[in-house]
């Protein structure tokens, strides 16, 4: 089982439509990014968060540190989401190493007309 | 501000040939961190640098390695290249990571191995 696991693979909506993508993860982390990464392979950072909600324009993401979960939510899609959306948990590193990230598999988001 | 730089951005290499990728962070950061995607794997991290020291390695043969200079421009190297190597390689900057520093990465650099 991989230690973070993403829903849906793959999600397709109209336009307009409220989006939620969901990550999973079963180690203990200090902090989770959501990464947004369109075709051609350049990689966008949307959220680090470590507690509670953050919100950016139309994008929304929550964690749940105890139930080791967290959303990311777009309201009113547009054609311009479509993208892979990656989860990527931050894992606290030892005595004298620093933390390394585990990506979840990411979900490919088509947002059509 | 520059963005992460990353080049070359494309190449094709034949089996056992090796292969140095170049990382530029964003000014004033001084952790670079790499990383490899590939259709089947997704991403992983290969490692971190952090004041020209790698502190931190990820699940990879010694084939891969890599340096951080004094102006933080890292380097990775491949060597002895594998068929399972062609992959996008990508690199990402932030002040650190240890805490979960913000990641800002490059457009990555695309091998072929052949």
């Amino acid at each position: 089982k991989n230690e973070v696991e993403q829903s849906p693979q793959n999600l397709t909506a109209q336009e307009g439509e409220f989006i939620t993508i969901n990550c999973s993860y079963s180690v203990g982390i200090s902090a989770l990014h959501w990464l947004q990464q369109h075709p051609g392979g350049g990689i966008v950072s949307l959220f680090m968060l470590s507690s509670g909600k953050k919100k950016h324009g139309r994008l929304i993401a929550t964690i749940n540190i105890q139930e080791k979960h967290s959303s990311l939510h777009i309201t009113a899609s547009h054609p311009r989401d479509s993208a892979v959306y990656i989860c990527a948990v931050v894992r606290p590193g030892g005595a004298g190493t620093a933390s390394k990230l585990t990506f979840g598999t990411g979900t490919r988001l088509q947002v059509t007309l | 501000k520059a963005g992460v730089t990353q080049t070359p951005r494309y190449l094709i290499k034949t089996r056992g040939q090796q292969v140095t990728l170049s990382c530029s962070p964003i000014s004033g950061h001084r952790s670079v961190s790499w990383y490899q995607q590939t259709p089947g794997q997704g991403l992983q991290f290969l490692f971190e640098y952090f004041s020209e020291t790698q502190r931190n390695k990820g699940n990879f043969p010694g084939r891969f390695s890599g340096r951080q200079f004094s102006n933080s421009r890292s380097e990775m190297n491949v060597s002895t290249l594998e068929l399972g190597d062609s992959a996008l390689y990508l690199c990402a900057s932030s002040l650190a990571v240890v805490r979960g520093g913000e990641l800002f990465f490059g457009e990555g650099s695309r091998l072929t191995v052949l």
